[in-house]
């Protein structure tokens, strides 16, 4: 089991802000990291598939980088929106396992 | 259906009951998985399907638990002499191929309340 850390654990924005969180995961035998969003009352939503070190990915106001040389990742949500609350949650996948292991998730609020 | 199927949303029942749990994945999707959440925790694998491969059941709790996939379609979770600890969100989710650069897609989820 991958040890994956989520900072912080909760986070309140006013609307307009851009903001950003961390996921922290082993560098060891790194193999992808998944990003998803889970809204309330709704079912986890994948946002990005990361497998390079290096590698950016963007969607719409949200981007994503990714450093497996340290073993993080970086989510940034620019202009936040209340639509955009949500627990975001990113999962790692080492090359020895076929299954996500998930963090605990940042809780975003976003405040009109 | 264009989406990841589960029924039912929500089941009550006694402890000591036996309960089934579907899932109905997006035709064509090769992997199937399933996750739990309790009350306060984070996301738990339970159980991975793909294709004709034996299951991973790595994440299985304990021997009341078991799952099923006929082929490529539907998935049913069991659960065995159900015990308060059980309580959850039970989530399944499939994705194209197992392979791990693959997006899952999740299904909104059965909420399971043990008496």
């Amino acid at each position: 089991i991958l040890n994956v850390e989520q900072s912080p654990q909760s986070l309140h924005v006013q609307e307009g802000d851009s903001t950003n969180f961390t996921c922290s995961f082993p560098s060891s035998n790194f193999y992808a990291l998944h990003w998803y969003r889970w809204e309330t009352a709704k079912s986890p939503e994948a946002l990005f598939v990361m497998t390079l070190n290096g590698d950016e990915k963007k969607k719409g106001r949200i981007s994503a980088t990714l450093n497996t040389k340290e073993g993080y990742s970086y989510l940034y949500i620019k202009g936040s929106q209340p639509e955009d609350s949500a627990t975001y949650l990113c999962a790692p996948i080492s090359g020895s396992a076929r299954q996500l292991t998930f963090g605990s998730g940042t809780q975003l609020t976003v405040l009109p | 259906g264009a989406g990841v199927s589960q029924s039912p949303s929500n089941k009550v029942t006694e402890k000591g009951k036996d309960v089934e749990l579907r899932c109905d994945p997006i035709s064509g999707h090769t992997a199937l998985y399933w996750y739990r959440q309790r009350l306060g925790q984070g996301l738990e694998f339970l159980i991975y399907f793909q294709g004709n491969s034996a299951p991973d059941k790595s994440g299985l709790p304990s021997d009341r638990f078991s799952a099923e996939r006929t082929g490529e379609s539907v998935s049913t979770l069991t659960i065995q002499r159900t015990q308060q600890e059980d309580s959850a969100v039970y989530l399944c989710a499939s994705s194209l191929l197992g392979n791990s650069n693959q997006p899952q897609h999740f299904g909104d989820g059965t909420r399971l309340s043990i008496l």
